[in-house]
């Protein structure tokens, strides 16, 4: 079945750009999302990429898209302490609706 | 965007007890579903809420222990029936929301964190 992997776990310093990795297995994907989930709370959606497109940047968000090795990684530019959660990859295929997740990446930001 | 509205946001439920959560969105949708998360875990899709007819379960759960009902196209329940401490989570519900412009994009609710005691 489908499948999407991330790393656990990122520690970069206030300020440093954070990138965060996910590969999914699905080559029907159609969109692929990045969520970030605050403690206590429910997900954001912070942006989608359309996997006809290859890269999207909104504010200090970047991601590109490698649809030929199936990777898809997440660019925080100037990295703050807000920015410290669990970051989740969901891909969704057939216009579905339907997501299947990543494990999620904890970022943990040092001052 | 979509505003996906959930109900309770919080509760600490007894065992045996079932529980009905609420979803509510803003404006019409065609596709709502609800999803689980387990402590330290990931998101996991429990069903399709269909307006009109029977939800669609996905592997590994069944309409016994998460009914759900979808009246109409800006609301939807799921209840956890004779809950244990292993459906202790968080329950989110999402939206497949059609974008002005064209396109799709999904929205979650803040999500139900259910305790079980």
């Amino acid at each position: 079945g489908e499948d999407v992997e991330q790393s656990l776990f990122l520690s970069v310093r206030e300020g440093d750009s954070s990138v965060i990795n996910c590969t999914y297995t699905d080559s029907s994907s159609t969109y692929l999302y990045w969520y970030k989930q605050e403690p206590g709370a429910g997900l954001q959606l912070l942006t989608y990429i359309f996997s006809n497109m290859d890269m999207k940047q909104d504010q200090r968000l970047t991601v590109l898209l490698n649809k030929k090795d199936k990777h898809l990684s997440l660019r925080i530019a100037d990295t703050q302490t807000g920015d410290s959660a669990i970051y989740f990859c969901a891909e969704t295929s057939h216009n579905t609706g339907k997501l299947i997740f990543g494990q999620g990446t904890t970022l943990q930001v040092k001052p | 965007s979509a505003v996906i509205s959930q109900k309770p946001s919080r509760d600490i439920c007894q065992r045996g007890t079932s529980l009905t959560i609420q979803c509510q969105v803003d404006s019409q949708v065609t596709m709502m579903f609800w999803y689980r998360q387990q402590p330290g875990q990931s998101l996991t899709l429990i069903a399709t809420a269909n307006q009109g007819s029977e939800a669609t379960y996905e592997s590994g759960f069944v309409i016994d222990k998460f009914p759900i009902s979808r009246p109409n196209l800006t609301f939807s329940t799921l209840t956890v029936s004779n809950m244990s401490p292993e459906d202790s989570s968080i329950y989110l519900c999402s939206v497949d929301f059609s974008l002005p412009g064209g396109g799709n994009t999904i929205y979650f609710g803040e999500g139900s964190w259910l305790t079980v005691v």
